[in-house]
């Protein structure tokens, strides 16, 4: 069954460093997400990205992360300058169409920033 | 925002027995609702959603039913087993101007299921 791939599965890093998590979508999306889940809460939206570029944010993405889709089957979320809030678990999802009831996702990567 | 905290609301239930999780929904707008299971060090998997203008869809051993009236869906488990224990969130697609949905998720709830 086709899957999402996320790497690293665990990353620490230390506070002020960037950061990229990498994902490989299912090959036939068109529709690219992160997520993130700070321990212990609920899964949030982050950002949604089609035809190679952003097509909706929350108020979570701001300057500080940015997304990236570098060849025809890796989609990237960099955060630059690490705060210790940004520890969580980032999960890439994709979906074959717009409408959002067949978003699947990938293991996850979890952040440590220390 | 809502407040959300590291206790869940959990569900325990024998092996074999039937379970039913809740979820209260705040947007009338949604157009689809989707339930998705979530077991430790994992990412959300997709169990099963329904569209707005629906009140009930089955799939295989589970249902998930839809009253817009009080804003309310719940997934039934028929027949639970050991491997469904995980934490089982709702969630709404919303599409805002731009045309393309999100996913807002619920809470979660754990469902510990003992042999």
């Amino acid at each position: 069954e086709p899957e999402v791939t996320q790497t690293p599965s665990h990353q620490v890093t230390q506070m002020g460093q960037e950061v990229i998590l990498r994902c490989v979508p299912i090959s036939n999306h068109l529709y690219f997400y992160w997520y993130r889940q700070i321990l212990g809460q609920k899964v949030e939206f982050l950002v949604s990205f089609y035809n190679n570029e952003i097509s909706e944010k929350s108020e979570i993405f701001d300057d500080q992360f940015s997304v990236e889709r570098p060849d025809g089957s890796n989609f990237t979320l960099k955060i630059r300058s690490t705060k210790l809030e940004d520890s969580a678990m980032y999960f890439c999802a994709s979906s074959e169409n717009r409408s959002g009831n067949t978003i699947y996702f990938g293991e996850g990567s979890w952040l440590t920033v220390v | 925002g809502e407040n959300v905290g590291l206790h869940l609301p959990t569900l325990s239930v024998q092996e074999g027995d039937n379970s039913i999780i809740n979820c209260a929904y705040s947007n009338s707008a949604s157009d689809y609702f989707i339930w998705y299971k979530q077991e430790s060090g994992k990412g959300p998997q997709f169990i099963i959603d329904i569209r707005s203008n629906m009140d009930k869809r089955q799939g295989q051993r589970v249902t998930v039913l839809l009253n817009k009236t009080v804003k309310h869906l719940s997934l039934q488990i028929a027949a639970t087993q050991p491997g469904d224990s995980a934490v089982y969130f709702c969630a709404e697609t919303r599409r805002p101007l731009s045309g393309y949905s999100t996913l807002t998720f619920g809470k979660g709830t754990m469902l510990l299921v003992s042999p």
